[in-house]
């Protein structure tokens, strides 16, 4: 099964806003309202910023939400802040025969 | 605070077989699933699979079915990401994540070079 399909990149000044999208099919992000959103700096672990298409864990700022619409989910940081400089990626659950799949990434740039 | 540990980094030539951990300090992975996640250098994200520690059912991403074996030891909180015979294309980083939808609680990583 093919990855989600993310922008390579986007970029905003401090305090802007910034939307990355996640492309799938109606067989995972269509399908389901399984999709999560993670956070990874470079040489770090990745971070669960988003669950089940807009839950925030603890801890999450609320300038991370998420939505979805379609076969296309999305994530917006608002309020951009230099940390939030990072690799951003998205998943899906992709039904029984492949449990979870990945987007391809997005490196997210503070200008 | 749960954590995962993971062994530490890996160095093997082409052939060798290779058996790597993730350890929960917290001792919440009898009731969790566990994921496996592959990331080569400079790439991105790859779901291996998952497994259950309370019972070893395993979950395999059709990519890395028959390539690599998932198993776990509830009585010491350990799960293992296991190969017989390793090859160059290997080389990445081996994140261990607790949770099936969700990854919620990441180990450090462990990184696997593979080389003659």
């Amino acid at each position: 099964q093919s990855a989600l399909t993310q922008p390579p990149s986007a970029s905003g000044s401090p305090g802007q806003s910034v939307t990355i999208s996640c492309t799938g099919t109606s067989s995972d992000v269509g399908g389901y309202n399984y999709v999560s959103w993670y956070q990874q700096h470079p040489g770090k672990a990745p971070k669960l910023l988003i669950s089940e298409v807009s839950k925030r864990p603890s801890g999450v700022p609320d300038r991370f939400s998420g939505s979805k619409s379609g076969n296309t989910a999305s994530l917006t940081v608002s309020g951009l802040q230099a940390e939030d400089e990072a690799d951003y990626y998205c998943s899906s659950y992709g039904g029984r025969s492949n449990f979870k799949v990945f987007g391809t990434g997005t490196k997210v740039t503070v200008l | 605070e749960v954590r995962l540990v993971q062994s530490g980094a890996e160095v093997k030539k082409p052939g060798e077989s290779l058996k790597i951990s993730c350890k929960d300090s917290g001792s919440t992975f009898t009731n969790s699933w566990v994921g496996w996640v592959r990331q080569m250098p400079g790439k991105g994200l790859e779901w291996m699979g998952m497994i259950y520690p309370g019972n070893s059912d395993t979950r395999y991403s059709p990519s890395f079915q028959g390539q690599v074996s998932m198993s776990g030891d509830k009585s010491i909180s350990t799960v293992y990401l296991q190969w017989s015979s390793l090859t160059p294309t290997d080389t990445a980083m081996y994140f261990c994540a607790r949770g099936d939808h969700a990854m919620d609680v990441w180990g450090q990583g462990t990184a696997v070079t593979v080389s003659s």
